[in-house]
């Protein structure tokens, strides 16, 4: 087991353009979460999933995001019409049945130039 | 609205010294408390977390101190290694956010040879 893996670790893209990104959860984890965090801010939370259904989503998750986490195994999040102010750390972290404490992924870093 | 307040940017201190990171939180609903590390361009990495029926929770250099009634938190790195410098995060759980993280903004620590 290595952990929450990410792909990709950058991710350089001109505005308008969609952009998609993945994460592999640690696997026996059925809960999945997105969080994004900006330059001096801590992580904020975007969406989560329990195995493959998609409980929640921030006010923060405009409609030009979307995630999916088919068979609830690897989630995607999908990005479409980039902004710049889209630019951001995307960070993926996965925990184990009832537990609290969430293992984070290396992130995605986004540019949108 | 800032949830979790981390209101110390940064803390410089001294190797082999006691370093003390704050948290102050403003939702009375929050049941569970975490601390995360973060070295740049990596994802947060769990440290140590407590349960709101509790004061304190230990573990080796690492104590986390919770005073309810105050709506605050400290972590103690006792005694603080070069090693340690990185951006702490505080988070907290529980009431209307659930099992999602609402984190502070961070404290850069630097701990100096």
């Amino acid at each position: 087991d290595t952990g929450v893996s990410q792909d990709p670790r950058h991710k350089i893209t001109k505005r308008g353009q969609n952009v998609t990104f993945r994460c592999d959860p640690i696997s026996e984890h059925n809960r999945l979460y997105w969080y994004r965090q900006t330059l001096g801010q801590g992580p904020e939370f975007l969406t989560y999933f329990q195995n493959e259904a998609q409980l929640e989503k921030s006010r923060l998750l405009s409609d030009r995001f979307s995630a999916e986490r088919p068979k609830g195994s690897f989630s995607t999040l999908e990005i479409q019409r980039t902004e710049q102010g889209d630019s951001a750390m995307y960070l993926c972290a996965s925990v184990m049945g009832v537990s609290t404490e969430a293992f984070f992924g290396q992130g995605t870093r986004l540019t949108v130039v | 609205d800032q949830q979790v307040k981390q209101n110390s940017p940064s803390l410089s201190v001294q190797e082999g010294r006691i370093s003390i990171l704050n948290c102050d939180y403003t939702n009375s609903m929050f049941d569970y408390f975490l601390w995360y590390k973060k070295y740049p361009a990596e994802g947060p990495t769990f440290l140590i977390s407590i349960s709101s029926i509790k004061d304190k929770n230990e573990d080796g250099r690492f104590t986390v101190f919770l005073n309810k009634s105050a709506k605050h938190l400290s972590l103690h790195i006792v005694p603080s290694q070069p090693g340690d410098s990185a951006v702490y995060f505080c988070a907290a759980s529980g009431g209307e956010y659930g099992n999602k993280l609402v984190f502070g903004a961070g404290t850069i620590l630097r701990v100096k040879s």
